[in-house]
Formats: C-alpha cells, structure tokens, sequence
C-alpha cells in the first residue's frame, strides 16, 4: 500500500526567504507525482505535475524535484511572499493505469512580512 | 469554464443524523470522485465513478456511506447515520478520463461537523 509523507509538518518563514518542501513515497512504481495547494476553506489547485520520467517541472518561483528510485520529491519556492501562505499537498497516482492519487498530510506554511 | 460545484458548503448535524452532499462536475468530464478529508489530514479518496459506474469504492465505509451518479452527471454522498468521527471536509473531483494521466480539478468542499 501506498504511503506518502510530508516533511515538515508545518513551517513559518519571514518573506523573501527560499524554503524547501519535502515528500517521500514508499511504492516507486509511481506514474506520476503532483503537487497542490490548499487555501482554507476552498478547493485544492494543482500546482506543479512530474511525469515519472521527469527528473523536474518549474512555475514561476516553483520548483518540484523528483528522485523516483529514492522515493522523494521537493518542491522548492523562490524569495517567498506572504501570499504564498498556504497547505502545501503532495500526491503521486500509481502506474496501475488508474487516476486515484494518494496525499500525504501536508505541510503548513506561514510566510510573515 | 465553470468548476466543480458542490453544495452545501457547510453542514453541522447531530450523531445518528443522515446528511447529503452533491456535486456537480466540470461538463464533460467522464470520471468523478469524492474524498474525505479530516483536518490535519491529507484527502483519502471514498469512491470513484466512471460516468455512472463504480471503479474504485474500497476505502468507503458501505454500512453508512452511500454514492450515486445517476446519468453519469451529477453525484450525492450519503451518511447514515453519522458518527462523530465523520466530521471533514468532503471534497468532490473530476477529470476529463480515469486513467493515470488525467488531471484532477476538484471544488471547494462541503464542510461537516458531527456533534
């Protein structure tokens, strides 16, 4: 069975600092790995998207990492602002040739100004 | 390109009540899920339709919780009756297809407090 977990479980920075996000997975067989954001009370919104052949993906001031063999993926967020505060959700969906994804429980960010 | 609707946003209902919960879907989009989510958690998905069949139902708790998707289209989930341990945010997604590469789209929640 799949299990994702997210490191740390929380994290508060003052803005313009870069900060890494960590996620691990204990199945390799993955198909691919995704990361979301979560503003409370609302939806979730995809963020960044690894193949499984993909070592990285960039948006903007996001970069996601991907080391299948090992199991991990960062996402790393450039000069953070305070906008950036958020739950950040990793998920990978397994090359079983369905759609379900498996979270791990997140990481809680605070971005001060 | 409207998003996934759900409603109502918020519920509060004693133990032993039943409650529903409905999704409406992005047009078009074949497959549809319902996760639970328990604060300080990450989303574990209930059950999965393809149009209006079941792909995926194995982490639903079957002797309270129930899902229909009726036309392939809209989708309710029951509870009943309702446990305490029942209160999370019960998220609704769709995607254009089931398979591993489809990208989900999910709406805003139905938050439920069990009392």
């Amino acid at each position: 069975k799949q299990e994702v977990t997210q490191i740390p479980a929380a994290l508060s920075v003052p803005e313009g600092e870069n900060l890494v996000l960590n996620c691990s997975f204990t199945d390799s067989a993955i198909y691919n790995l995704q990361w979301f954001r979560q503003d409370p009370g609302k939806g979730l919104t995809s963020l960044l998207l690894i193949q499984s052949s993909q070592r990285e993906q960039t948006s903007g001031r996001l970069n996601a990492s991907l080391d299948k063999s090992s199991g991990r993926s960062t996402l790393y967020i450039a000069a953070s602002q305070p906008g950036d505060s958020a739950t950040y959700l990793c998920a990978v969906t397994h090359n079983s040739g369905y759609s379900t994804l498996t979270f791990g429980k997140g990481t809680m960010l605070l971005v001060s100004p | 390109e409207a998003g996934v609707a759900q409603s109502p946003r918020y519920k509060i209902i004693e133990k032993r009540q039943s409650v529903a919960f409905w999704c409406n879907p992005i047009s078009g989009h074949a497959t549809l899920y319902w996760y639970q989510q328990i604060l300080g958690q990450g989303p574990k998905l209930l059950i999965q339709f393809q149009n209006n069949g079941v792909v995926d139902d194995s982490q639903l708790p079957k002797d309270r919780f129930s899902a229909e998707r009726l036309k392939g289209v809209d989708s309710t989930l029951k509870i009943q009756p309702a446990k305490l341990e029942d209160s999370a945010v019960y998220l609704c997604a769709s995607s254009q297809s089931g398979t591993s590469g489809a990208t989900q789209y999910f709406g805003p929640g139905t938050r439920l407090l069990v009392l």
